[in-house]
């Protein structure tokens, strides 16, 4: 799996966009980017993941540039409940030994 | 639908006791997957299992097994526990289509190796 970059940390105004980058210039082709978060002493949650194109769900956006060696999260109203460790992941999608790295500690303040 | 189970939710032992931890999939999920999750090492791959059987092995010692029953519930076992052992065990299904896999994890056991 290929190796990603998060910022460790960063802060979002409640009710403002938080924006997560991750880069990934090591990706290949049939490699997805996945992103979960887990909240203190949670199992972390899944929240999207795209191959190449541009994914909307209802928790997040997911951006993907061209040359897919970078990716954006977005969520478009953070709330103080978004307040978590974000995780950004490359794997072949068809098989199941993740490889998380430390994340990007989000905190949502009022 | 339920999500991941995992039992129990905390569990307290001695150095050089065993324990064993069970996962309940996702309903019509088939493939299984565990990871430790500790504050040094963050959140590592120890095994995956699907239709009974391991698919990919993370890099733990042999004291660390597990198993997978025709039902996909599945168990980890460890044995001759050590104090670094003491970690959150996390628990991920999945569908297993054979392409795109998404997983979902439990809760997590959170042991104590005392």
């Amino acid at each position: 799996d290929a190796k990603t970059t998060q910022p460790p940390s960063m802060d979002c105004a409640e009710g403002r966009a938080a924006n997560l980058p991750c880069n990934h210039s090591t990706i290949s082709g049939n490699e997805y980017v996945y992103w979960y978060r887990q909240i203190h002493s949670q199992g972390p949650q899944y929240i999207i993941h795209g191959l190449k194109n541009n994914e909307t769900n209802e928790m997040a956006s997911l951006i993907i540039t061209e040359d897919r060696k970078s990716s954006t999260l977005i969520l478009p109203h953070a709330t103080l409940r978004d307040t978590a460790v974000y995780y950004c992941i490359v794997r072949v999608a068809s098989i199941n030994d993740m490889r998380f790295g430390a994340g990007t500690r989000l905190t949502v303040k009022p | 639908k339920a999500g991941v189970t995992q039992t129990p939710r905390y569990l307290i032992k001695t150095r050089g006791q065993q324990v064993t931890l069970s996962c309940s999939p996702i309903s019509g999920h088939r493939s299984v997957s565990w990871y430790q999750q500790t504050p040094g090492q963050g959140l590592q791959f120890l095994f995956e299992y699907f239709s009974e059987t391991q698919r990919n092995k993370g890099n733990f010692p042999g004291r660390f097994s597990g198993r997978q029953f025709s039902n996909s519930r599945s168990e980890m076992n460890v044995s001759t526990l050590e104090l670094g052992d003491s970690a959150l065990y996390l628990c991920a299904s999945s569908l297993f289509q054979g392409f795109q896999e998404t997983q979902y994890f439990g809760p997590g056991t959170r042991l104590l190796v005392l």
